[in-house]
């Protein structure tokens, strides 16, 4: 069974960083693409960004770009995204996502997600 | 990309057809998913590949369209499917979701 679980959110202060992780288990994590998507209280999925299985294709969402990294270590299975500079503009769900298998094509969809991880932004 | 999807919310009863659309503001193929979610959930995909249903995902979901036009389709409503629903562009990035339609109960 696939299992994907987010962990590291909390309050910070604007300015401040985190680092979520995503623990997975009941597959091979290291053939699998990885991803984390975000949604703001209230409002709809936003996604951050996706790191290739060996770790060596990387995309991020403008709204991140430079201030977000995602990272993987496949001997531990886990995934991570390493928040900078934060706003208050990045509260939200985090969830991290397997990406799937899709012959032909190299950008697929999200067939695991995790429950999520809260971040909170505020003074 | 832009991903439009109408309408904003809709209310149904149980056995209705319903239908969301989703427009792009760009020609994506046949690149586009559907996810359902529901409050307090993680989302679930439902369709890849604008028409292709997921494994163990109920065949009352269908989806349908190419280019910068697309729909999901529910045949008949159940009371599970009350949720909100996304599309989401898979045709280059950075990848984008639509804003997401409300189904909720009449």
């Amino acid at each position: 069974e696939v299992q994907l679980l987010e962990s590291g959110g909390g309050l910070v202060q604007p300015g401040g960083s985190l680092r979520l992780s995503c623990t997975t288990s009941g597959f091979t994590f290291s053939n699998y693409a990885m991803s984390w998507a975000r949604q703001a209280p209230g409002k709809g999925l936003e996604w951050v960004a996706v790191i290739s299985g060996g770790g060596g294709s990387i995309y991020y969402a403008d709204s991140v770009k430079g201030r977000f990294t995602i990272s993987r270590d496949n001997s531990k299975n886990t995934l991570y995204l390493q928040m900078n500079s934060l706003r208050a503009e990045d509260t939200a769900v985090y969830y991290c996502a397997k990406v799937m298998v899709q012959p032909g094509r190299t950008i697929r969809p999200f067939d695991f997600w995790g429950q999520g991880t809260l971040v909170t932004v505020s003074s | 990309i832009h991903l439009t999807q109408s309408p904003s919310s809709l209310s149904a009863s149980v056995g209705d057809r319903v239908t969301i659309t989703c427009r792009a503001s760009q020609d994506i193929s046949s690149h586009l998913a559907w996810y359902q979610q529901k409050p307090g959930k993680a989302p679930k995909l439902l369709i890849y590949a604008a028409s292709t249903l997921q494994s163990g995902v109920p065949s009352r979901f269908s989806g349908s369209g190419s280019g910068t036009d697309f729909t999901l389709t529910i045949s008949s409503l159940q009371p599970e499917d009350f949720a909100t629903y996304y599309c989401q562009q898979l045709n280059s990035y950075p990848l984008t979701f639509g804003g997401g339609t409300k189904v909720e109960i009449k």
